[in-house]
């Protein structure tokens, strides 16, 4: 069975600061793939990232970086100097290699202040 | 290039009426997801179809949901006399069959969700 958690349920931070989402996962897959997805306030879910599990190697874009940990689990994603428009929910999700349903976590809800 | 279009939007229904939900899926995707979004609970799956054949329903709940994806037209996610507690989002997402880029793995599949269906019952 596959399980996400995002522990964060709701984060509060400044404009400027850095801010780290955190999401821990559970499989007993080998081979499976992670996601990132962003829901603004307009409602929909936009696709950020996905990795599969045989690439640990960190990826960054732009103010966007994510840190995928087999050892610990764990794909966090970090904003750098965040913005007012980072303000969004953001789900992490997990789909098992030869599953087409991904199952995501509760979400986390960032409010980027100005 | 149209995405997941849903409607309607909002949807506002009495105790025991029906709700009807649609799903137009993206351009050339012939999977269709149907989520739901409770408060503090995040996205709950609740079935998986593909063109005219449900592939796994086992998110829905037992009683008055059902859920179809016709030859022809929208994917429609059906609830039979609803109650206060069917309040709540729903999102459809479609993606594309197996794994893109010639990835074999279907996990490796990609959402495209649509803006969600709000329904409140009174």
């Amino acid at each position: 069975a596959q399980k996400v958690t995002q522990a964060q349920t709701e984060i509060s931070v400044v404009e400027k600061e850095d801010v780290t989402l955190d999401c821990v996962y559970e499989t007993r897959d080998t081979t499976y793939y992670l996601f990132w997805y962003k829901q603004p306030p307009s409602g929909e879910l936009v696709f950020f990232i996905r990795r599969n599990s045989f690439d640990e190697q960190n990826e960054i874009s732009g103010r966007y970086s994510w840190n995928f940990q087999k050892s610990t689990s764990s794909f966090n994603f970090t904003i750098t100097a965040s913005q007012v428009v980072d303000s969004a929910v953001y789900f992490c999700a997990l789909s098992e290699g030869g599953s087409y349903i991904p199952t995501f976590g509760r979400g986390t809800s960032l409010i980027v202040h100005p | 290039n149209a995405g997941v279009m849903q409607n309607p939007r909002h949807l506002v229904r009495r105790r025991g009426q029906e709700a009807r939900l649609r799903c137009s899926p993206m351009k050339g995707h012939s999977h269709v997801y149907w989520y739901r979004q409770l408060p503090e609970e995040g996205l709950k799956f609740m079935v998986y179809l593909q063109k005219e054949n449900i592939i796994d329903e086992s998110g829905m709940p037992k009683e008055r949901f059902s859920a179809e994806f016709p030859k022809e037209g929208p994917s429609i996610l059906r609830i039979q006399q609803v109650v206060r507690g069917d309040s709540a989002a729903y999102f459809c997402a479609s993606s594309l069959p197996g794994g893109p880029g010639g990835t074999p793995h279907a996990g490796a599949n990609v959402l495209t969700f649509g803006a969600g269906s709000r329904l409140t019952v009174l």
